[in-house]
Order: C-alpha cells, then sequence, then structure tokens
C-alpha cells in the first residue's frame, strides 16, 4: 500500500505569491494532520480533519494559511500570500484513529519562499 | 500550553553502547508518549509507543514512562552507526479531539564507529 503522498516535493516562490501544498492519505484512515517543521520551532500541528471535517485549528499561524479536505483521499494547504518566515518542510500525515494511533508521514515539502 | 522538551544534543555515543535520550513534558493530561526518529532530509517514522508507567521493550530499544515525573526516556541497546538520526519525543492527550502530537525539538544522535 502507498504512504502519504505530498507534492511538491520542493517549492521555491517569491514572497506575495499563492502557495498550495497537497496531500494525499493512506486510504482507510480517517485523521489528516498537518505540521510544518523549521530549525527554530521544530514539528508543529497546524491543522488536523476527522472524516474530512477540520477538527482543530489552533496551530494554524495566521489568515493567511488555510487547509480543506474536499474528499477523504485529498488535503490541501494554501499559504496566500506568502512571506520569508513560512519557509519551513510542509509535513502531511494521516492515521487510521484518531486517539494514540500510529501517525504516518508523508515526505513532505521543502517551501523556500524569497 | 503543552510543552516537550529535549535537550537537543548533538549527543555522542561509541557504537555497540547504550545511548539515552530523554524527554520531559508540562501537560500532565498527557496519555501517550511516542518517540519518532528522523535522518536528516527524511520524514518522521515511529520507533515506540508507551501509554503505561514502566518500561516497554523493542528490540534494541527501551521506552520509560514515569507519569509522576512527567518523564519519558529511550535506550537504545548495541548502538549502531545506523542509528544516528534525530530522535522526537511526541505527547498526545487523550480524548475531546485532541489528536494532535505535541513534538520536542528532537535530540541529535551520533553513533560513533
Amino acid at each position: 500500500d502507498a504512504g502519504v503522498i505530498q507534492s511538491p516535493r520542493h517549492e521555491v516562490t517569491e514572497m506575495g505569491q499563492e502557495v498550495t501544498l497537497r496531500c494525499k492519505p493512506i486510504s482507510g484512515h480517517d485523521y489528516l494532520f498537518w505540521y510544518r517543521q523549521t530549525m527554530m520551532r521544530g514539528l508543529e500541528l497546524l491543522i488536523y480533519f476527522n472524516n474530512n471535517v477540520p477538527i482543530d485549528d489552533s496551530g494554524m499561524p495566521e489568515d493567511r494559511f488555510s487547509a480543506k479536505m474536499p474528499n477523504a483521499s485529498f488535503s490541501t494547504l494554501k499559504i496566500q500570500p506568502s512571506e520569508p518566515r513560512d519557509s519551513a518542510v510542509y509535513f502531511c500525515a494521516s492515521s487510521r484513529t484518531g486517539g494514540a494511533d500510529t501517525q504516518y508521514f508523508g515526505p513532505g515539502t521543502r517551501l523556500t519562499v524569497l | 500550553q503543552k510543552e516537550v522538551e529535549q535537550n537537543s544534543g548533538p549527543l555522542s555515543v561509541p557504537e555497540g553502547a547504550i545511548a539515552s535520550l530523554n524527554c520531559t513534558y508540562s501537560d500532565r493530561g498527557s496519555q501517550s508518549f511516542f518517540w519518532y526518529r528522523q535522518y536528516s532530509g527524511k520524514s518522521p517514522e515511529l520507533i515506540m509507543f508507551i501509554y503505561s508507567n514502566g518500561d516497554k521493550e523493542d528490540g534494541r530499544f527501551t521506552a520509560q514512562l514515569n507519569k509522576a515525573s512527567q518523564y519519558v526516556s529511550l535506550l537504545i541497546r548495541d548502538s549502531q552507526p545506523s542509528d544516528s538520526a534525530t530522535y522526537l519525543c511526541a505527547v498526545k492527550v487523550s480524548g475531546g479531539g485532541a489528536d494532535g502530537l505535541t513534538f520536542g525539538k528532537g535530540t541529535h544522535l551520533i553513533i560513533q564507529p
């Protein structure tokens, strides 16, 4: 079975541009998580979904960030407008259930905003 | 605010020795504890999880949990160069929709051949 799929793997953009990151969770997993990793702040939870419904978006840094999950096999994280401080690796993870179930991480998208 | 603290390292251990990684957490409501390994440029991968006080062993790895002291550790026996990576401690508070993980910043482990 394929793991979590993310695209693009690398994204370089200029400040002010819109960025869209994509994620396909593992089939059958009801939970999807978006994390961001930087050297300064480590790995932080941004938002997570259960059965396509956003449950907790308290980690979303500001209104420039938005996330959607239109169906069980696809989610997007959008940044508009992007800023240099958004440069980070963005990971998507999924799990079959919530609670203490294992979260499986995708390969990540390395975002650089110039 | 939930916090997870780890010594950033680097922690240098000779090959074949025991590597000991430590983590403390601030939220007493934390119920589940995870250790992830992350190689440079790669995504985190789960090594072990533990829920109950005491030790849990899986091959060369042992997780230890002490909820009273809010402390969790990971021991790696017979350390191998391939164990060189960053080890992330993560905690989760059960219930109430709190399903996301709170991660420490990780400990960089170097196994010297």
